[in-house]
């Protein structure tokens, strides 16, 4: 089955800790993304990667890193220093606009962070 | 980053009945996706755009590139309780554009 996983689906942080949402997939995209929902509201881009090994901040990247020094992996680290992390964390990727095409992003099914 | 304006932001509907809701821009894109998100769940695409004027149908679902590139909009044709859900619209400005900008939603509930 080619898709995208998330683990794990409910998360809880405790005050200055850090965690790490899990973000894999096997379609062979070249490009991955991270947003951030809250109740009511739209899509925030937290980071994301075109290619292994590269990265770019997204609109609220402040308190959150990520990596990607696999294709098919692109982990997101909460830390202690994101005041709010409360929320719903999405995890996409794209076949890459580095290939020419038209941008179509497929999403996992999402991890939901509380704070304790 | 730029949100779209989509609307309406919530409808009430009767099991039966047509949808349609739409997203505009003040800026011209060149991709525009519609996706489906249940609660607790990640989004789904359901129809995917990539030339203006161009009108694409999957299964109960219609939509629309606008001519003018700065809209689009999604129909559903005689409406079920499984359609509830709240839809999102996304768009890429440019082919090579490094995301899409997503509007803030259109929640649907299917009165039975």
């Amino acid at each position: 089955d080619g898709g995208i996983t998330q683990s794990p689906k409910y998360l809880f942080r405790k005050e200055g800790q850090n965690v790490t949402l899990s973000c894999e997939q096997n379609l062979n995209h070249d490009a991955m993304y991270w947003y951030r929902q809250d109740p009511g509201q739209g899509l925030r881009l937290i980071y994301y990667s075109q290619i292994v090994n590269d990265f770019q901040k997204g609109d609220i990247a402040e308190g959150y890193s990520v990596s990607r020094e696999k294709k098919e992996s692109f982990p997101l680290t909460v830390t202690s220093a994101q005041k709010n992390p409360t929320a719903f964390y999405l995890c996409a990727s794209s076949i890459g606009v580095l290939a020419g095409e038209q941008e179509t992003q497929y999403f996992g099914p999402g991890t939901r962070l509380l704070v304790l | 980053g730029q949100q779209l304006n989509q609307s309406p932001q919530s409808m009430f509907i009767q099991e039966g009945e047509d949808v349609s809701m739409n997203c505009t821009s003040s800026s011209i894109f060149n991709t525009w996706l519609w996706y489906k998100q249940d609660p607790g769940e990640g989004p789904v695409l359901l129809i995917a755009l990539y030339k203006a004027g161009e009108l694409t149908s999957n299964g109960r679902l219609t939509a629309q590139f606008g001519i003018t590139r700065k809209d689009s909009f999604l129909n559903i044709s005689a409406s079920i309780p499984s359609d509830v859900g709240i839809y999102f619209c996304a768009g890429q400005p440019w082919t090579g554009a490094n995301n899409l900008f997503f509007g803030t939603g259109t929640r649907l509930t299917v009165i039975p």
